[in-house]
């Protein structure tokens, strides 16, 4: 079974500080791979997305996040965190190999920006 | 097209009683989901459609729970008998599958249910 695993809770970085969020996946094979931002009461917004190719993958609002197969990981970054970035961060893992299209979500961790 | 609409935003329910929040995907997906989501938690897969059909149930959703998307469009879901566990944000999220990797999802801002 797909599992998804988001190791920091809370993170707190001032503004401008770069940022990297942490996202540990359990698969069997190269997941499809996915970063969605919730602000409060909101409904999630894509971030960015990885099925293959380019390990770098490029996403709106300036963050990125690059897959490593060794690690298991896709770790979300951003080189200069704005006030508007403060939110909730979600990793997800989808299964290529079925038709579903479901995605299993981590807990998710919460940014707080610092003036 | 203006993204995906659920309503109602907010309901406050007695225990015991039925609800039914309804969502409005984006015109073009041909898929739907509903996904419940507690506080700290990430969304937890329910269900999901493709064009009207109901292709997938999770062990989550109990016989208390039973969605449907009529003609393809819009979906309703409907719980029965509320309990206090109920309580949560649901959302939904449509997307355009081709057979094609799920580009991800558009979700909606979801309804947020209060079981008193």
């Amino acid at each position: 079974a797909q599992s998804v695993t988001q190791p920091d809770i809370h993170i707190t970085v001032s503004e401008g500080a770069s940022l990297e969020l942490r996202c540990n996946y359990s698969y069997g094979a190269t997941p499809y791979l996915f970063w969605y931002v919730q602000s409060p009461g909101q409904g999630l917004q894509l971030l960015l997305k990885y099925f293959s190719g380019d390990t770098l993958v490029q996403g709106i609002k300036g963050f990125e996040a690059e897959f490593k197969r060794s690690q298991s990981s896709f770790n979300l970054r951003k080189p200069s965190v704005h006030w508007s970035d403060a939110a909730e961060y979600f990793c997800a893992v989808g299964a290529p190999n079925t038709n579903a299209g479901k995605s299993t979500f981590g807990d998710g961790t919460t940014l707080t920006v610092k003036p | 097209d203006t993204g995906v609409s659920q309503d109602p935003r907010h309901k406050i329910t007695k225990r015991g009683q039925n609800v039914t929040f309804r969502c409005d995907p984006i015109s073009e997906h041909n898929r739907l989901y509903w996904y419940r989501q507690t506080l700290g938690q990430g969304p937890e897969f329910l269900t999901y459609f493709q064009n009207e059909a109901q292709l997938e149930k999770s062990r989550l959703l109990s016989d208390r729970f039973s969605a449907e998307r009529p003609k393809g469009s819009f979906s309703t879901l409907e719980i029965q008998r509320t309990e206090q566990g109920d309580s949560a944000m649901y959302l939904c999220a449509s997307s355009f599958w081709t057979g094609n990797p799920n580009y991800g999802y558009t979700f909606g801002s979801g309804t947020r249910l209060t079981v008193v």
